[in-house]
């Protein structure tokens, strides 16, 4: 089954530097997501990239995708006090099913 | 913005009862899932539904639990005898159809504890 391991595990980082957190699965996928959980609350959608797609920006959000080395990286520029949060990663192989296979999580705390 | 409803947000139940978590998915949409995350561990997906039946479950998804779609609105997830690790927070997605088919809206969750 496919797995999403997140790195690092832990990230603290200064209000305004840019936090980067990657994310690697192991089976082929149709599209992989990124989800925002603030502690104890639900999960917000983030971004979408579909397996063909190289890189997709939202706002201070941009992902990308190697499908080669079966990872992506979620880029934050300027962080916010705001963003500190946990973010994981999300693969799905399409189907009539698309479930989520969520990987581990990246826990981001950003210090004003 | 639409979305995704669930009650209680906490749930506290004694070893061996029954629960039921509730959902209100997005009104338009036509898939339904139930996750769950243990503290401090991934979501896992439990099972998910479509056109008023299971269309996937995990290995999670035994005969103690169950899903249904009582009326046009309501999504639910029921656990006949919980135990103790059955603690986590449970959370009901949805999604409409294609092309916005792949993303999956979330509820904020129940937070079910199993004394």
């Amino acid at each position: 089954s496919q797995q999403g391991e997140e790195d690092p595990q832990a990230l603290s980082i200064q209000e305004g530097e840019n936090a980067t957190m990657n994310c690697s699965y192991k089976t082929s996928i149709n599209n992989l997501q990124w989800y925002r959980q603030n502690s104890g609350r639900g999960l917000v959608h983030l971004i979408l990239i579909r397996s063909n797609e190289r890189e997709k920006h939202s706002g201070r959000l941009r992902v990308t995708l190697d499908t080669s080395k079966k990872s992506s990286s979620l880029l934050i520029t300027a962080s916010r006090a705001a963003d500190t949060a946990s973010y994981f990663c999300a693969t799905d192989s399409g189907g009539a099913t698309n479930k989520l296979i969520f990987g581990t999580g990246t826990l981001l705390a950003v210090q004003p | 913005e639409p979305e995704v409803t669930q009650t209680p947000s906490h749930q506290v139940t004694q070893m061996g009862q029954e629960v039921i978590l509730r959902c209100v998915p997005i009104s338009n949409h036509l898939y339904f899932y139930w996750y769950r995350q243990i503290l401090g561990q991934k979501v896992e997906f439990l099972v998910s539904f479509y056109n008023n039946e299971i269309s996937e479950k995990s290995e999670i998804f035994d005969d103690q639990f169950s899903v249904e779609r009582p009326d046009g609105s309501n999504f639910t997830l029921k656990i006949r005898s919980t135990k103790l690790e059955d603690s986590a927070m449970y959370f009901c997605a949805s999604t409409g159809g294609s092309p916005t088919k792949n993303i999956q809206y979330f509820g904020a969750g129940t937070r079910l504890s199993v004394l």
